[in-house]
């Protein structure tokens, strides 16, 4: 079975801080994408990074990097330079053979 | 270029009834996915839809249904409420499939009374 563990269901930060948020996934597949989604409330989900498995390079989006181990199955976003934006519930998800997983989230504030 | 819709924003229903949501993709976007969200379950995927066949579907009951047509909008259908299909139900599109960037709808918040 394939399941996706957020461990921290609240974080906050100061402004201009780094933060990183944890995801492990358990999964007996090889081929598979990893994503992180962004919900801010009462706004749409929209996508803060993707990392396919097969690539050993960590993916970066400007101020969004995410830290990849594959064989201990763990997949942490780290956000720098943290901003009021940033503040919303951050999903990590899992997708293999056109199935899709979530966690159960992770609220982050960004305090001022 | 226009974002996800989804239509009704909110419905109200009651037990044993069935509910029609509706999502339109990006223009050009083959794939719909659907995705229930509870405060209890979190993200839960339902089913994708790509050029009008389903091709993947998670675990939920046959009561859940979709569909797909030629100008790729998708309908999802819920026969039957449970006060358990409370949820918010999202609509995702993207060109090929999920594994590509995903975007969603503002989706559509069912009660089920």
């Amino acid at each position: 079975a394939q399941t996706v563990t957020q461990s921290q269901p609240e974080m906050s930060v100061q402004e201009a801080e780094t933060v990183t948020l944890s995801c492990t996934y358990d999964t007996s597949e090889n081929n598979y994408y990893l994503f992180w989604y962004k919900q801010p409330p009462s706004r749409q989900m929209i996508l803060v990074i993707r990392q396919e498995a097969y690539k050993q390079q960590n993916a970066t989006e400007n101020r969004f990097s995410v830290n990849f181990q594959k064989a201990a199955k763990s997949f942490s976003l780290k956000i720098s330079d943290s901003q009021l934006g940033d503040t919303a519930m951050y999903f990590c998800a899992f997708m293999t053979g056109n199935q899709f997983y979530f966690g159960t989230g992770t609220s982050l504030t960004v305090i001022p | 270029k226009a974002g996800v819709t989804q239509t009704p924003r909110y419905l109200i229903k009651t037990r044993g009834q069935q509910v029609t949501l509706s999502c339109s993709p990006i223009s050009g976007h083959r794939s719909v996915s659907w995705y229930q969200q509870t405060p209890g379950q979190g993200l839960q995927f339902l089913f994708e839809y790509f050029s009008e066949t389903q091709r993947n579907k998670g675990n939920f009951p046959g009561r859940f249904s979709g569909r797909q047509f030629s100008n790729s909008r998708s309908e999802m259908n819920v026969s039957t409420l449970e006060l358990g299909d409370s949820a918010l139900y999202l609509c995702a599109s993207s060109l090929e499939g999920a594994y590509n960037e995903q975007f969603f709808g503002p989706g559509t918040r069912l009660t089920v009374l």
